[in-house]
């Protein structure tokens, strides 16, 4: 698919538990970012990698969050410990670092429900 | 700091109505990007529109318009002859364009666009 994807779409834990949710973004795509939106509420910025570095992790609510991109195009957002306020939908955009047309626009990938209980 | 502000939590037309969108922001980036973007019910978040600062044409593609007005920090949006289609929550975001890209949203107005 020409898309960002996302996996799994949804995930139930137990509290306490670890989780990794999957971010492809769109082939070519430089930048990567990973959010998290809460029911009714607008996405908040976590993370941002230029390549397979994070260039901006000043998102991050704690250190229990963690993500990665070791090869500077698949990521992984690792929640560690999971808490009942974790839950919510993660999103992830990528883009390409361009000034022509809609370059550094985010294109969002389709989420990761999260939920534990 | 980054901010941008919808102060309309929910609105109701009729189709065929016309609808405007309100979005406010605050930065202290002398450059940088606005946009929006839709969310409907399948709850996948659609690119609309980006607009660059220093370029404050206004845009119109089909129905929908946007106007961007630098001097009260305003990039609001209009769609004409609203559908039942049209019916989800948008949502305004601004990023730097040199320093930070992480998008910042508002908090986001659901349309409801009743037959």
């Amino acid at each position: 698919g020409a898309g960002v994807s996302q996996t799994p779409s949804n995930k139930v834990t137990e509290k306490g538990k670890y989780v990794e949710l999957r971010c492809d973004p769109i082939s070519g795509h430089t930048a990567l970012y990973w959010y998290r939106q809460s029911l009714g509420q607008g996405p908040e910025f976590l993370i941002y990698f230029q390549g397979t570095g994070a260039a901006d992790d000043s998102g991050l609510p704690n250190d229990r969050f963690f993500a990665v991109r070791p090869e500077g195009s698949v990521s992984t957002l690792k929640i560690q410990r999971t808490e009942r306020g974790d839950s919510a939908v993660y999103l992830c955009a990528s883009s390409i670092k361009s000034r022509g047309l809609n370059g550094d626009t985010q294109y969002f990938g389709p989420g990761t429900r999260l939920t534990v209980l | 700091a980054q901010k941008v502000t919808q102060a309309q939590t929910e609105i109701s037309v009729v189709e065929k109505e016309d609808v405007t969108l309100d979005c406010v922001y605050e930065t202290r980036d002398t450059t940088y990007y606005l946009f929006w973007y839709k969310q409907p019910p399948s709850g996948e978040l659609v690119f609309l529109i980006r607009r660059n600062s220093f370029d404050e044409q206004n845009e119109i593609s089909g129905r929908y318009s946007w106007n961007f007005q630098k001097s009260t920090s305003s990039f609001n949006f209009t769609i004409t002859a609203s559908q039942v289609v049209d019916s989800a929550v948008y949502f305004c975001a601004l990023s730097g364009f040199t320093g930070r890209r992480a998008l910042t949203f508002g908090s986001g107005t659901r349309l409801q666009v009743q037959p």
